[in-house]
């Protein structure tokens, strides 16, 4: 069974740009949700994907967005990038029925320059 | 909506002594609660969990927590502490229905030899 994966661990952008982040869910798992976690706090929900569909959002401006592709893996896409931006990214699978049972991954450590 | 609240931003313990980080979580409807250790520059490690089963969870590396609804609170507990337990915990909280998770602000462990 393969855990959730994400790519690229670690990039660098510069303010302005836009950066696409990816996970791949563990397998059997049709629910994805991405979390940010600035520096020194607890991870904060963005948004949550099933059925390529958002199902529900966290307090975060729209220039963040997603992605959930038939396999059920994700993207988060951030235009317009802030140095607040700056975080580590995390994303989380889990069957639709059983959403309290979320599996993180790795994350993607994104720096904002 | 749910929240929670880790009193305690730093706590320190020496090596061998009780570690106890508190966690007390709001929630009107009932709660599904847990707790993840984070390694620097890593990601979350699921520790235990709480999804309406047993009131005492015991969870790996030899913590444990227990559900007290009269004091909206799951504390953590191990009977003694271990370099190795050096990190940054978090609490959370989620419910079903919207199976987003809310993340305490985090409580970083400090063992001393």
């Amino acid at each position: 069974e393969t855990g959730v994966t994400q790519s690229p661990t670690h990039l660098i952008k510069t303010r302005g740009q836009q950066v696409t982040l990816r996970c791949s869910s563990q397998s059997g798992h049709n629910t994805v949700s991405w979390y940010q976690q600035a520096l020194g706090q607890g991870p904060q929900f963005i948004f949550q994907y099933y059925r390529e569909e958002e199902n529900g959002r966290g307090n975060f401006p729209p220039r963040f967005s997603g992605l959930q592709f038939p396999n059920y893996s994700s993207e988060l896409n951030v235009n317009a990038l802030e140095l607040d931006d700056s975080a580590l990214y995390l994303c989380a699978s889990s069957l639709k029925d059983r959403g309290y049972e979320q599996y993180f991954g790795p994350g993607t450590r994104l720096t904002v320059t | 909506a749910q929240s929670v609240t880790q009193l305690g931003s730093h706590v320190s313990v020496s090596e061998g002594a009780l570690v106890l980080l508190r966690c007390n979580y709001s929630s009107s409807v009932p709660p599904y609660l847990f707790w993840y250790v984070q390694y620097p520059n890593q990601g979350l490690q699921l520790l235990l969990k709480y999804t309406s089963a047993a009131t005492l969870v015991k969870g790996i590396n030899g913590f444990e927590a227990e559900f007290k609804k009269s004091e909206t609170s799951f504390h953590l507990t191990k009977p003694s502490a271990h370099m190795s337990d050096a990190a940054e915990y978090f609490c959370a909280v989620t419910t079903s229905g919207t199976y987003k998770y809310i993340f305490g602000t985090g409580t970083r462990l400090k063992v001393l030899a």
